[in-house]
């Protein structure tokens, strides 16, 4: 069964600290990698891709993948209390021809003003 | 990115009655959409993949009788939550996949409640 593994925290980081969440995965094979957003009682929001060793920045936030570790982070900085959250790892799943996502239980982020 | 509708947003229904739900890509159309379920505090749970012109792809432990899946067009999927219980009582979500990236894109969801 594959899996994707995240700690639930709650993270709890200071109010313009870099806020840093990670997510392993038990498929080596897995190509694609998605950090998504959510926020209490609304649907999730794609924060950001990542495809390529190495690590992809788009404003404060920063993927990082590394497919030998099977693992992929994503770093919030300057963190504000709007970041407050759960973070969810997705990672897509090709199996028999049909796609999917494999997403972890997700980490809960406080950011504490 | 991709914009995704859901209908209705919320939803409070009677013990044994049918429920729908609508998915709509407003942007682009949608060949596969996906719908998830959410309990309170738990993560998402993938129910189904809906593909366009095609039946469900149903995940397993989902009862395809009970949840029916109808993707008649590029741009509208839907959920019919068939003989409804208070253990239904859930937030649906869907998606839709843009082939671009492979990325998928969430409706708002919608909060069913069955009393």
């Amino acid at each position: 069964q594959k899996e994707v593994e995240q700690n639930s925290g709650p993270l709890s980081v200071p109010e313009g600290a870099i806020a840093s969440l990670n997510c392993t995965y038990s498929d080596r094979g897995s190509q694609s990698f998605f950090w998504y957003r959510q926020y209490s009682g609304k649907s999730p929001e794609l924060i950001m891709s990542i495809y390529s060793n190495g690590d992809k920045e788009d404003g404060r936030f920063t993927a990082q993948l590394n497919k030998a570790s099977q693992y992929v982070s994503l770093l919030i900085r300057d963190s504000q209390p709007s970041d407050s959250a759960t973070y969810l790892c997705a990672v897509a799943d090709w199996n028999s021809g049909t796609y999917k996502y494999i997403f972890g239980t997700g980490t809960r982020l406080k950011v504490l003003a | 990115g991709a914009v995704v509708s859901q209908h209705p947003s919320w939803v409070i229904c009677k013990s044994g009655t049918s429920v729908k739900i609508e998915c709509r890509s407003l942007d682009f159309q949608a060949t596969t959409m996906f719908w998830y379920r959410q309990f309170p505090k738990q993560s998402l749970m993938l129910m189904a993949t809906s593909n366009e012109g095609s039946k469900a792809t149903y995940e397993q432990g989902v009862e395809k009788d009970k949840f029916l899946i109808n993707h008649a067009s590029l741009t509208l999927s839907t959920l019919t939550v068939t003989s409804a219980h208070p253990e239904d009582s859930s937030f649906y979500i869907c998606s839709k996949l843009v082939p671009t990236y492979n990325e998928q894109f969430f409706g708002p969801g919608t909060r069913l409640t069955v009393l």
